[in-house]
């Protein structure tokens, strides 16, 4: 099973400052990975698939970067919303994979 | 809108099976791939099983042979069950959707809010 490294663990910005995630895959996963977003008592969302593409309804401020083992997801500038807790996730490997998370915190 | 609500006892006694419902409404269940997906108390996601409106389905090897995942269409729901389970079964349970029909790609687009389940006598 393929292991993603999610860092840093924290991450602490103020608004409208630029947010740089980094997700590291144990083995590369080609470009078959994803972002998603979860607030505290909600369901994680969709950010980002396949490496850089916004899901539906996805704020441009939201890329994503990277390939093969190395993959980046930036917040432009932070909104007060986006402060949370942000997963990357591979599906190249079966069974798909999560990593463990980085918080971003105020 | 399509929307999924998950169902299911909050508490499961150890060695117990655990049965949780996923409702689907504002859409077919049908064409979409469904999964379970579960997330310990303050830890990560880890992805359970998938099912098809077919009712064929793939599980995480790692559960394989406690988990049973089914799919009724007439219903408009899907259900998993959990047997033999213990207090590191503890968890909120998802139900979720794939981003597009047809195809089993693992992004998991739409989500039910969540339910939790203790394991615990």
């Amino acid at each position: 099973e393929i292991v993603l490294t999610q860092s840093p663990a924290t991450l602490s910005l103020s608004p409208g400052e630029r947010a740089t995630l980094s997700c590291r895959a144990s083995q590369s996963v080609s470009s078959s990975l994803a972002w998603y977003q979860q607030k505290p008592g909600q369901a994680p969302r969709l950010l980002i698939y396949d490496t850089s593409n916004r899901a539906t309804g996805i704020p441009v401020r939201f890329s994503g970067s990277g390939s093969g083992t190395d993959f980046t997801l930036t917040i432009s500038s932070l909104e007060p919303d986006d402060f949370a807790v942000y997963y990357c996730q591979q599906r190249n490997d079966w069974p798909c994979s999560f990593g463990q998370g980085t918080k971003v915190e105020i | 809108q399509v929307q999924l609500h998950e169902s299911g006892p909050g508490l499961v006694m150890p060695s117990e099976t655990l049965s949780l419902t996923c409702a689907v409404s504002g859409g077919s269940i049908t064409y979409y791939y469904w999964s379970w997906i579960r997330q310990p108390p303050g830890k990560g996601l880890e992805w359970i099983g998938s099912t098809y409106y077919t009712g064929s389905t793939k599980y995480n090897p790692s559960l394989k042979s406690r988990v049973t995942i089914s799919i009724d269409t007439s219903k408009n729901q899907f259900s998993l069950k959990l047997n033999s389970v213990t207090a590191a079964d503890t968890a909120v349970y998802y139900c979720a959707r794939d981003r597009v029909p047809y195809q089993l790609l693992y992004d998991f687009h739409m989500w039910g809010q969540g339910t939790m389940v203790t394991v615990s006598s």
